[in-house]
């Protein structure tokens, strides 16, 4: 069965930390993997990774994919109360005929303090 | 370009009564999608939709009905609702070819008492 985890479930720092959240994943046909950011609405887009060792940027946050070892992180650097949110990864399967292409970890729940 | 839309945002429904969320995407994205989201927890699949006239059921699809006549409609529907249903519905959408994203709509917020 395909399965994507997130670790930790839940984290808080001070601002100003740098934090890591992890997602790994065991599904067939891999395709890509997303990174969505939710504050009590809808999922924001945040990045999607395609190749392995190529850092994706933006801001104080960037996101790596390791394809070999099934895992990918998420970084964010100098933290603010801002951050604090839900943060989903999501992966991609090749698509099929009939098949969903999309599924979604737990989420890691970011609350950063003032 | 409205995205994709929900109606209603916040519902309260007693149980027993039926109802239909309403999704539309205006972005011509064969790909729709249902999630149910409850507090503190991630996004559990309902029912998904691979184009117009094609459904499928996600993880939890109990309780829940969906059509899709069209390329742009995916609305959910609860026909004997019950105080489990309580949660978030989200709908999003993806264009299914290429290498591409979930856009997601704004949500709707359902109380079944």
């Amino acid at each position: 069965e395909d399965k994507v985890v997130q670790s930790p479930l839940s984290l808080v720092v001070h601002e100003g930390d740098t934090v890591t959240l992890n997602c790994s994943y065991e599904v067939t046909n891999f395709r890509s993997l997303l990174w969505y950011k939710q504050e009590k609405k809808a999922p924001t887009f945040l990045f999607m990774l395609t190749s392995s060792g190529i850092e994706k940027k933006s801001g104080r946050l960037s996101s790596i994919l390791d394809k070999k070892e099934l895992f990918s992180i998420l970084n964010i650097t100098a933290t603010q109360t801002g951050d604090s949110a839900v943060y989903l990864c999501a992966v991609t399967i090749e698509p099929s005929n009939t098949g969903n292409q999309f599924y979604f970890g737990t989420g890691t729940s970011l609350t950063v303090i003032p | 370009n409205a995205g994709v839309t929900q109606t209603p945002k916040f519902r309260i429904l007693k149980i027993g009564q039926s109802m239909t969320l309403q999704c539309t995407q205006d972005m011509n994205h064969n790909y729709m999608y249902w999630y149910r989201q409850d507090p503190g927890m991630g996004l559990k699949l309902i029912y998904y939709s691979v184009g117009a006239g094609i459904t499928d059921k996600g993880e939890v699809p109990n309780g829940y009905n969906v059509s899709r006549s069209t390329t742009e409609d995916f609305p959910l529907r609860l026909e004997l609702a019950a105080p489990s249903q309580t949660s978030v519905y989200f709908c999003a959408s993806s264009h299914g070819t290429g290498y591409n994203e979930q856009f997601f709509g704004p949500g709707t917020r359902l109380t079944v008492l």
